[in-house]
């Protein structure tokens, strides 16, 4: 079946290090998206790609990083510099305006 | 910048009750609307895509509906189940050149339907 999978589930980041969420899909789609959610916070978009090679800030990348080596993979780095990571974090792949969601990462600092 | 509301941001309801979910943004130049559905601890559903040329869309017991011209959406769910308790988020997406349609989401309603 064609979809998104993201893992790990659940990733426990110590202070000061960086870490790195998976996402990949094999519905190939173009465009992959990262978001992150947070309680009474909604979604908000942290980066974008729209092509291989390719990718651009969202309202929120300070503290992150991404590359797009692959148009199935889009793998985000958590790094230092975020100073609040702990969050929900939600992977998307997109083919013109139609959607598809990853499962998420729960990530927590500890 | 787009601002997404959505109203009740909770709601308890019995069984069997029909009820609505409202959404509204501030810039109606969208390219369409989203509704999703969101488990606790798992990802987004696509319940319905409502595109800006369209006015409702149904899918089952679920029906959307979208006024561009005056900002607002509203989900309406007959006969709720006890299954159909989770959180519901509204999207609208607008067409960017870096971007392409991202997405700007709601805060989203927690739906409790009690037996």
């Amino acid at each position: 079946d064609g979809g998104i999978t993201q893992s790990p589930k659940y990733l426990f980041r110590k202070e000061g290090q960086n870490v790195t969420l998976s996402c990949e899909q094999n519905l190939n789609h173009d465009a992959m998206y990262w978001y992150r959610q947070d309680p009474g916070q909604g979604l908000r978009l942290i980066y974008y790609s729209q092509i291989v090679n390719d990718f651009q800030k969202g309202d929120i990348a300070e503290g992150y990083s991404v590359s797009r080596e692959k148009k199935e993979s889009f793998p985000l780095t958590v790094t230092s510099a975020q100073k609040n990571p702990t969050a929900f974090y939600l992977c998307a792949s997109s083919i013109g305006t139609g959607y598809t969601f990853g499962s998420g990462t729960r990530l927590t600092v500890v | 910048k787009q601002e997404v509301t959505q109203i009740p941001a909770a709601l308890s309801v019995p069984e069997g009750e029909n009820l609505v979910l409202n959404c509204s943004f501030t810039d109606s130049a969208i390219y369409n609307l989203q509704w999703f559905r969101q488990d606790p601890g798992k990802g987004l559903t696509s319940l319905l895509l409502i595109q800006s040329s369209q006015r409702e869309q149904t899918s089952g017991r679920l029906n959307a509906s979208l006024d561009k011209s005056s900002g607002r959406s509203t989900l309406y769910i007959a006969a709720s189940q006890p299954g159909d308790s989770a959180t519901y988020l509204c999207a609208v997406s607008v067409m960017n050149s870096n971007s392409g349609y991202a997405l700007n989401f709601g805060k989203g309603t927690s739906l409790l339907v009690t037996p």
